[in-house]
């Protein structure tokens, strides 16, 4: 089956730095990754779906600077929460949606990434 | 803004019983469902996916679909402790675009 691994599964950081978060589809092709956060006890919000080889459409609220996506190859997409605040600890969680794939709900998920901003 | 709603739980079950989920959805041109079970610190795993009014059965899993009342539901028939999860419901909302409801937890008590 479609297999999705995201790096690191968690880490812990300091406030003002930056965090990479890869997110790998291991065995077939992502045409397009989302990446998703969630909060404790609600639901996944999505932030951004990404294109590989174009930028990455945000969702309303989030900001483009802060969280820089690219999606630079079929099976690769990165995350990076730049001059991370506390507020920005979650579960971050990618997901891909593979070439035979049409309808976006059936995506591949990644483990997530969990984020502690101190 | 579009919507997914679902009761938060705690929903708790016997062992053996029907688990049953519900959810309904604000945009009436939805035309794609999925239910997902997501375990505590886990990502969300696709359990079943529904296109058309009526019911889809899947194993144990049945959703059922009723787009005139926007309304999805997931039963689960024999529950067992292993079932214990959050449900999230998901909507097509347009493009590539999903909404996931917040979430239902269900404990099936041994």
């Amino acid at each position: 089956g479609a297999v999705v691994s995201q790096h690191p599964s968690w880490v812990i950081c300091k406030s003002g730095t930056s965090v990479k978060i890869e997110c790998r589809s291991l065995d077939f092709q992502a045409t397009t990754m989302f990446w998703y956060r969630q909060f404790p006890k609600q639901s996944l919000m999505l932030m951004a779906t990404s294109n590989e080889g174009s930028k990455a459409t945000y969702e309303q609220g989030v900001e483009k600077d802060k969280f820089l996506i690219n999606h630079a190859s079929l099976t690769l997409s990165t995350l990076t929460v730049t001059s991370a605040h506390p507020e920005d600890s979650s579960f971050y969680i990618c997901s891909a949606l593979g070439r035979e794939r049409t309808d976006p709900g059936e995506q591949y998920f990644g483990p997530g990434t969990r984020l502690t901003v101190t | 803004q579009k919507e997914v709603e679902q009761n938060s739980g705690p929903l708790s079950v016997p062992e053996g019983a029907i688990a049953s989920l519900n959810c309904t959805y604000s945009d009436r041109g939805s035309q794609s469902f999925f239910w997902y079970r997501q375990y505590s610190g886990k990502s969300p795993e696709l359990i079943m996916f529904i296109y058309s009014n009526g019911d889809k059965e899947d194993g144990r899993f049945t959703a059922q679909l009723n787009k005139a009342s926007q309304y999805v539901s997931l039963l689960i028939r024999d529950s067992q402790p292993s079932d214990s999860a959050t449900y999230l419901c998901a909507v097509n909302a347009g493009g590539f675009k999903t909404i996931f409801g917040a979430g239902t937890r269900l404990f099936v008590k041994a």
